[in-house]
């Protein structure tokens, strides 16, 4: 079964706005990731953030973590065209042998 | 540095015909393995996992099965495939557990059963 659940499932904004989506998980956790997936193609890493830590940040994106929510948010600031792609989280779940779970995903758009 | 292999990217197959995917990795040793697969515009379903040659665990009941006859060779398998096997498969590979290391992808292969 799903581990993540992202919200929301599809997003369009104008370039140059600023992105937000977010996950929810069940379990608990030693790290929750975010990948990034063109059309029909593989999955590329963003940025883990690991069960203790509370934010991260990496070139335009930021990443949040509250576990005793069960939730993290991506953020992509100054949204350009080439970030239009399908967003997935993921977690490494301590209670199912650490194998790498995955959200559904949000298809983010955006517009010229 | 590490590189991982998955072919063919692309692949139609007839109903009841027998399925070999293929993934290796390179530049790393005793990698987690995965096998997901992804419905058109869904999310990730894992569909098998492995610690080491010859361990594999099912996630999900179905027509498919895995095997890792090496350590850095991911295999996944149908004796007879159905119209609802079809969809896009990846490999992934992710360091040993608790070393909270990232899953690297395959570029995927696209199968269409007809």
């Amino acid at each position: 079964s799903q581990q993540g659940e992202e919200d929301p499932q599809a997003l369009s904004i104008q370039e140059g706005e600023n992105a937000t989506m977010n996950c929810s998980y069940k379990t608990s956790i030693n790290n929750l990731q975010w990948y990034r997936q063109n059309s029909g193609r593989g999955l590329v890493h963003l940025i883990l953030i690991r069960s203790n830590e509370r934010e991260k940040h990496s070139g335009r994106l930021r990443v949040t973590l509250d576990t005793s929510k069960k939730s993290s948010s991506l953020l992509i600031t100054a949204s350009r065209a080439a970030d239009t792609a399908s967003y997935f989280c993921a977690t490494d779940a301590r209670n199912r042998d650490d194998k790498i779970i995955f959200g559904k995903g949000t298809r983010l758009h955006i517009l010229p | 540095s590490q590189t991982i292999h998955q072919w063919p990217a692309t692949l139609v197959q007839p109903v009841g015909s027998p399925l070999s995917l293929e993934c290796t990795v390179e530049g790393t040793s005793n990698p987690n393995l995965y096998w997901y697969r992804q419905a058109a515009g869904r999310g990730l379903q894992l569909l098998f996992y492995s610690v080491g040659i010859g361990q594999i665990s099912s996630e999900v009941p179905q027509n498919l099965s895995a095997s890792r006859p090496q350590d850095r060779q991911f295999i996944l398998s149908s004796k007879k495939l159905l119209l609802s096997d079809s969809g896009f498969y990846l490999c992934a590979w992710s360091g040993r557990p608790n070393s909270n290391t990232e899953a690297f992808f395959g570029q995927g292969t696209r199968l269409t059963v007809v």
